[in-house]
Order: C-alpha cells, then structure tokens, then sequence
C-alpha cells in the first residue's frame, strides 16, 4: 500500500535558523510528491512539487524541497526560518495506481522569535 | 484567496439529517476534489471529479455521495449523519485530473452534528 509518513509532530526552530520538516513515502513506481501548508482557520496552500528531473525543488516563500529516491525521502527545508511560517505542513503523495491523494498526518512547525 | 469557493462556511445540524456541501473550483479547473479533516483521522481524501465524471474514490463512506454539474461546481452529499461525521470538509481543484497537478483548496466547510 502506498503512505506517507510524517516523523515529527512538531518542530521547534529558532527564527533566523535553518528549518527541516521530514517527510518519506511508499510507492511503487515513480514518486509524484507534494508539500502543502495550512495556516489556521484556512485551506491548505500548494507549496511545491516533486514530479522528475531536478530533485532540488523550490517553491512557495522561500521553501525548497529534496527528493532523495534511495531513502524515500522528500524533506522540506528553509534556509532561514520566520515567525510567520509557523503553520501545520503536510507532505502528500499521488497514488501511482489511481489517482488517490494521499497526506500525511502532518507537522506543526513552530517558530520562536 | 485560492479561488476556490465553498458554501456554507459552518453547519450544525443533528444525527440522521442529510446536509448538502457546495463547491466552486478555480475558474478554468475541471477537477474538483473532497477532503475530510479530523483531528483523529486527519486529512482523507473522499473523491475526486474530473468535468463530470468520477477520476478517483477514498475512503468515502456509502452514505455520502458526490457529483460535479456541467459548470464544473460539485455538492457533497452527507445523509444519515452521525457524531463521528463532524469535521471541517474541504474541496480542491486543480486544472487538470492527472497526477502532476497541485491542488488549490477552499477556505472549508465546519460541520457540527449534534
């Protein structure tokens, strides 16, 4: 069955840090991944996408995503973090044998001024 | 504002009613998709239209159904509702049906069953 796993429920970073939020998936065949955000009271917002080539990719508000196929991993990351991307994160994964969508349970990313 | 509407924005009604949730995609998007979020179940995905037609199905319930009308707008059907059914419901859309399209959400639908 294809997942997405979500390790962490929260992260803590200091603002003007580095920030990691993990995300590893299982499917069979190619990966097309996703990171969303939802900020509360709010809809998800599409950050960006993993679909091939490159597996550096960015996206929305200075957030970048790394695909690596050998540890089934799609990790979102910033270089510096702010205060206003605390937020609920979720990764998500396309089914390869439909088109279901499949999110994990997400990650609290909280950042401390 | 993704561009995706949804009416109403909260409901309350009791266990056994049927309830109707609107959806209206991004204009020029003909794939409409139902999410249920809870805090126990997190985010399902339910279904998923592409102009008209069902593209993909999750873990939707048999009392719940869905349909996408020829203006693209989508209703979700809830009936025989239950405690457990409440939740906020959320509709997406996206351009195209296939895998590589990201998906823009609206704001939500609360549901209460009391």
């Amino acid at each position: 069955a294809q997942s997405v796993a979500q390790p962490e429920d929260q992260v803590n970073v200091a603002e003007g840090n580095p920030l990691t939020v993990k995300c590893t998936y299982s499917v069979s065949g190619n990966p097309y991944l996703f990171w969303y955000v939802q900020y509360p009271n709010r809809g998800l917002q599409f950050l960006l996408k993993y679909i091939t080539g490159d597996n550096l990719v960015k996206g929305s508000y200075g957030f970048e995503a790394e695909f690596n196929k050998s540890q089934t991993s799609f990790h979102l990351k910033k270089p510096s973090a702010l205060v206003s991307d605390s937020a609920l994160y979720f990764c998500a994964v396309r089914d390869t044998g439909g088109f279901k969508t499949i999110f994990g349970a997400g990650t609290r990313l909280f950042v401390k001024a | 504002d993704s561009g995706v509407t949804q009416t109403p924005k909260h409901l309350i009604t009791a266990t056994g009613q049927r309830v109707t949730l609107r959806c209206s995609p991004r204009s020029g998007d003909l794939s409409v998709y139902w999410y249920q979020q809870s805090l126990d179940q997190g985010l399902q995905f339910l279904i998923q239209y592409y102009n008209g037609e069902e593209r993909a199905k999750g873990n939707i319930l048999e009392r719940f159904s869905a349909q996408q009308f020829p203006d693209l707008h989508s209703e979700l059907n809830l009936s025989s509702l239950e405690l457990g059914d409440s939740a906020l419901y959320f509709c997406a859309s996206s351009v195209g049906g296939g895998r590589s399209n990201e998906q823009y959400f609206g704001p939500g639908t609360r549901l209460t069953v009391t």
